[in-house]
């Protein structure tokens, strides 16, 4: 099972920033939140992962709150290519001799002009 | 070829045949996956390779089969093909020692009739 919970879906206005939250917690000390997107009919895509510190890329920024139970994923600048399902996942940095990534339902996030 | 490439894109197979997905990587990573994605269960681990020469098995493993005879390349079979097994096939890639990024294929369609 997924150990994190996300809203099943959320709308954004275009240019706008997206503020995707996730719960994590039962999250362990050793492990990390990775977050994914997938935009429709496509392989899932990397966007960001964190510790404990904020992290910021060239596509967004992840926000871990102290305690390291909760998080969120910003898009500063949301466009409609964005839209997509983001999915919230946490592991440890090397997962072992299987090293998947364990997919929950994600959050459907719908930009609009 | 940049990242994964995967072949077919689409097929349509009568049951009880034979037929092998194609997954290829050129990023030299050593840890190749095979996931399967259908409508409200996400994605699901198949079968993994943690480095040429390996493989094991993941969440949903019966009826197919992996290979990794070299590290570019982990083909997917489907011996005898049941309708069960229609779903979209996404191969990933990812370097255990850099974390859990996983650099995913645009998939392939099947569908078993």
């Amino acid at each position: 099972d997924a150990k994190t919970t996300q809203p099943p879906s959320m709308d954004c206005a275009e240019g706008r920033a997206a503020n995707l939250p996730c719960n994590h917690s039962t999250i362990s000390g050793n492990e990390y939140v990775y977050w994914y997107r997938q935009i429709h009919s496509q392989g899932p895509q990397y966007i960001i992962h964190g510790l404990k510190n904020n992290e910021t890329n060239e596509m967004a920024s992840l926000i871990i709150t102290e305690d390291r139970k909760s998080s969120t994923l910003i898009l500063p600048h949301a466009t409609l290519r964005d839209t997509a399902v983001y999915y919230c996942i946490v592991r440890v940095f090397y997962g072992g001799s299987q090293g998947n990534l364990i997919f929950g339902k994600g959050t459907k996030l719908s930009v609009k002009p | 070829i940049a990242g994964i490439t995967q072949a077919p894109t689409s097929q349509i197979l009568a049951a009880g045949r034979r037929m092998t997905l194609r997954c290829t990587q050129d990023m030299r990573h050593n840890a190749m996956y095979w996931y399967r994605q259908d409508l409200g269960l996400g994605l699901r681990l198949i079968h993994y390779s943690n480095t040429a020469g390996t493989t094991g098995k993941g969440e949903v493993p019966d009826g197919y089969s992996v290979s990794r005879a070299n590290t570019d390349d982990f083909p997917l079979t489907l011996a005898s093909a049941v309708p069960s097994q229609t779903s979209v096939y996404f191969c990933a890639s990812s370097e255990p020692s850099r974390g859990a990024e996983q650099f995913f294929g645009p998939g392939t369609r099947l569908t078993v009739l």
